[in-house]
């Protein structure tokens, strides 16, 4: 089974704070994502890493940025926490990028 | 442009009722499809991937309608356990998958 964790279920930061989401997978696979969901908004890209070190923008980049230093690890940084980044944050892998992808069970981020 | 719609919903049905969603898609050039769950508060989980042949799961059927442009999936003999919002996923133009919004299904006695 796959399987990816994340580093908290929940958290809460204070506006101007830098945050790190750390997100883990075993199964050896290539390609991470970092989404966002938000009521009647659904699921949108932030940031995915095809290989170690390889980043590419997704339909929301601004304001985060991203880090993969080693294949099962991808962070999502928060430069500087605002209000507006209150939202639920998914992490997921897939073996190749456009084949299933499987979730981590999510953080859900409060900025106040 | 959103290139993969679908009707939010909700969908409210008896036990033992089948149900249908469709979900369109833009990219004609799209190959990979796919079914997710979404219970309330969880993460999506991957239901069923959608081939051109069409792929049946148990209660579950999925099939893809290219000249149409979009994807199908039935749900045969609800269970109140099927209630949940189920996303249509199909590829962007890159190398990413859109997500649809996804469809609120709720199943009553």
């Amino acid at each position: 089974d796959v399987k990816v964790t994340q580093s908290s279920r929940y958290l809460v930061k204070r506006t101007g704070e830098k945050v790190f989401l750390e997100c883990v997978q075993d199964m050896d696979h290539e390609n991470m994502f970092w989404y966002r969901q938000d009521p009647g908004l659904g699921l949108r890209l932030i940031y995915f890493s095809y290989d170690v070190k390889m980043k590419e923008k997704g339909d929301i980049p601004e304001g985060y940025s991203v880090s993969r230093e080693k294949k099962e690890r991808f962070s999502l940084i928060l430069e500087s926490a605002s209000t507006n980044q209150t939202s639920m944050y998914l992490c997921a892998s897939s073996l190749y990028p456009l084949y299933e992808q499987y979730f981590g069970p999510g953080t859900r981020l409060t900025v106040t | 442009r959103k290139e993969v719609e679908q009707d939010p919903g909700p969908f409210n049905v008896p036990e033992g009722a089948t149900v249908a969603f469709n979900c369109t898609y833009s990219n004609s050039a799209s190959q990979s499809f796919f079914w997710y769950r979404q219970d309330c508060r969880k993460e999506p989980k991957l239901l069923m991937s959608v081939y051109s042949s069409g792929n049946e799961d148990g209660r579950f059927t999925a099939q893809l309608n290219r000249a149409s442009q979009y994807i199908s999936l039935l749900i045969r003999d609800s269970k109140l356990s099927d209630s949940a919002t189920y996303l249509c996923v199909g590829p962007n133009s890159g190398y990413a998958l859109n997500f649809g919004k996804g469809t609120s299904l709720l199943v009553t006695p």
